[in-house]
């Protein structure tokens, strides 16, 4: 079974910049969430998705961060404009039901904002 | 918002030793998991726990949910180098259905 797939691998922008990043869940799984890793920090969530509907966007800053999952499969997270603490890891997760019990992660996009 | 206390912040061991760490909230949870991360790569998951009490056990490692459903240890026997790594827990609160992460145990093995 091919796991949760995100692309790019790493990211290399200046401030200001937009950037966009794609998540392809489990088969199968209704529950699609993205969390941002600080370095040294553990993952924190941005927005959850059950379907094609938000779940859970409390933490996500909304002026300038935007994700959308239109047909309840694939997803993508955008930043405009990016700004230097931006730099993290973001990863995408997926889960069967929408209880979070297993998430399985993906390898993440690294970006780093100069 | 809600946090999780994860504790040691860093191990440094020798091959063979047994391990423990631990992650404690101020709120209650009803799922608690643990996961590992390797550099350049997304967390793994290693064990879940369902409910207060429970052992469960994933070869060499254990972990149990505490009592309280506000605390929940791993523990790692026989340590070996490939268990370097970062070892996360994570936690699902009774008012939501994402998982709250503690900020990680950094575990180094040497041979």
């Amino acid at each position: 079974e091919a796991g949760v797939a995100q692309s790019p691998r790493y990211k290399i922008i200046e401030k200001r910049q937009s950037v966009a990043f794609w998540c392809n869940p489990i088969s199968g799984h209704a529950t699609l969430y993205w969390y941002q890793q600080i370095l040294g920090q553990g993952p924190k969530l941005l927005i959850q998705f059950q379907n094609n509907g938000v779940v859970d966007d409390s933490q996500l800053p909304k002026d300038r961060f935007s994700a959308e999952r239109l047909k309840g499969v694939d997803s993508t997270l955008k930043i405009q404009p990016a700004k230097l603490e931006d730099s993290a890891v973001y990863l995408c997760a997926s889960s069967f039901g929408q209880g979070g019990e297993k998430l399985f992660f993906g390898s993440g996009t690294q970006l780093s904002v100069l | 918002g809600q946090q999780l206390n994860q504790s040691p912040q860093s191990m440094f061991i020798q091959e063979g030793e047994d391990v423990s760490m631990n992650c404690t909230s101020s709120s209650i949870f009803n799922t608690w998991l643990w996961y590992k991360q390797d550099p350049g790569e997304g967390p793994v998951l290693l064990i879940a726990l369902y409910k207060a009490g429970e052992l469960t056990s994933n070869g060499r490692l254990t972990a149990q949910f505490g009592i309280t459903r506000k605390d929940s240890f791993l523990n790692i026997s026989a340590s070996i180098p490939s268990d370097v790594g970062i070892y996360f827990c994570a936690g699902r609160p009774f008012t939501g259905t994402a998982l709250i992460f503690g900020k990680g145990t950094t575990l180094s093995v040497s041979s």
